[in-house]
């Protein structure tokens, strides 16, 4: 079976532009959340979606935004980027929205801000 | 404010001994906390976890023992193989809805296991 996908793996963008990640969760996975995860820190919790709806929103501004499609895709939307956005981005799924925590991950989309 | 603290960034642990690799936190309505391991190049996986109802879990070479007096836990792998090295993060888990959660990480423990 498939593991969380997610793309593109790296990508480097300037300062003001937009970036759209995308991830595909284990098949079967309704929960989808976002993760930021900066050198040398652990990852900061930025969204978690179940079942198409937004269930929770960590401490991000506005530019930062997500959805979550009908087959349970996400993806992950960055406006106007800054320098600091500059990450690894981290996807990964559960079968609900509550529990252990247990987590799926992808191998993250690193982005580089110039 | 860091409400879950690895205080040691890095770890260096002789093959076949214990690894121990330490989580303090603040926040006593963490629910659940789990460590999760990470190599380069890939995303975390899921290593363990434990209730804050118990104070011991032990799956195989690995147990995690909570101190909830102390709002302390740690992970111990005995014995320690090549294999084990990687960063090893400490979670816990809080509950912000009846239906949802979010995880808080710590920043992260390298586990360097010499041959």
């Amino acid at each position: 079976d498939a593991g969380v996908t997610q793309s593109p793996t790296h990508l480097i963008k300037t300062r003001g532009q937009h970036v759209t990640l995308r991830c595909s969760p284990i098949s079967g996975h309704k929960s989808v959340s976002w993760y930021q995860q900066v050198l040398g820190q652990g990852p900061q919790f930025i969204f978690q979606y179940y079942e198409k709806e937004e269930r929770g929103r960590g401490n991000f501004p506005d530019r930062f935004s997500a959805r979550q499609f009908p087959n349970y895709s996400s993806e992950l939307n960055v406006n106007a980027l800054l320098l600091g956005d500059s990450a690894l981005y981290l996807c990964a799924s559960s079968l609900a929205g509550e529990g252990t925590g247990e987590l799926f991950f992808g191998e993250g989309s690193r982005l580089t801000v110039l | 404010d860091q409400q879950v603290k690895q205080n040691s960034p890095s770890l260096s642990v002789q093959e076949g001994r214990i690894s121990i690799l330490n989580c303090d936190y603040t926040n006593s309505m963490f629910d659940y906390f789990l460590w999760y391991k990470k190599y380069p190049a890939e995303g975390p996986t899921f290593l363990i976890s434990i209730s804050s109802i118990k104070d011991k879990n032990e799956d195989g070479r690995f147990t995690v023992f909570l101190n909830k007096s102390a709002k302390h836990l740690s992970l111990h792998i005995v014995p320690s193989q090549p294999g084990d090295s990687a960063v090893y993060f400490c979670a816990a888990s809080v509950r912000f809805t009846a239906s949802n959660y979010q995880l808080i990480w710590g920043a992260g423990t390298k586990l360097i296991i010499k041959p």
